[in-house]
């Protein structure tokens, strides 16, 4: 079957770098992306990994280890509007076609 | 560029009544997705369409489900009749392509569905 776990909730101060993690298991994995969604509002793309290694966007950068499905979204420089939940989703190649499977998201909080 | 758009923002039905929703995804992107969102949830995928084809429609209840896209643009998903655990965020997204190019996916607003 395929699942993905991240944990549920992640707290960090202002300033602070937060790592979160995901696992994840899917016949056919192309590659990995992370989106944020803020409460009431729709998920907006953050990065993506098709390959092993580190990707920088700014204060997000994601990693991906295809050999121990395993990638993590990490955010430096912690803002309060950084608030939101997290998803990892992976990118399945399967026979009809590339398919999409969202993790059941990480929910940052951000104190002063 | 305009966003992905979606209609109705909000929704209040009666269970077992039926519903519309409709999206219109950004001009030139080929694949549309449907989003089933429960508060707390991660989105789950109701249907992915390639064009006006069906790419993936596992996990849609067709006994309530349905939903098409004429021409290959915009979309529409109708549940009938619906049931109290259909009260969701119903989101709707669009990428060029479901390719190996294009892996980023822009969402639509969304929209919120109560079934009381």
């Amino acid at each position: 079957g395929q699942s993905l776990e991240q944990p549920s909730e992640v707290t960090a101060v202002e300033g602070a770098i937060v790592q979160i993690n995901c696992t994840y298991q899917t016949s056919g994995f192309y590659g990995l992306s992370w989106y944020q969604q803020h409460d009431g509002g729709a998920p907006t793309f953050l990065s993506y990994n098709g390959l092993d290694g580190l990707e920088e966007t700014g204060r997000f950068s994601s990693f991906l280890s295809r050999s121990d499905s395993y990638g993590y979204l990490l955010l430096q420089e912690l803002q309060m509007k950084d608030s939101a939940s997290y998803f990892c989703a992976v990118r399945d190649l399967e026979t009809g076609g590339f398919k999409t499977i969202f993790g059941a998201g990480t929910r940052l909080f951000v104190k002063a | 560029e305009a966003g992905v758009a979606q209609s109705p923002r909000y929704k209040i039905i009666e269970k077992r009544q039926s519903v519309a929703f409709w999206c219109n995804p950004i001009s030139g992107h080929a694949t549309l997705y449907w989003y089933q969102q429960i508060l707390g949830q991660g989105p789950k995928l109701l249907i992915q369409f390639q064009n006006n084809g069906v790419v993936d429609d596992s996990q849609l209840p067709k006994d309530r489900f349905s939903a098409e896209r004429l021409k290959g643009v915009d979309s529409t998903l109708k549940i009938q009749p619906a049931k109290l655990e259909d009260s969701a965020v119903y989101l709707c997204a669009s990428s060029l392509t479901s390719g190996t190019v294009s892996y980023e996916q822009y969402f639509g607003p969304g929209t919120r569905l109560t079934v009381t």
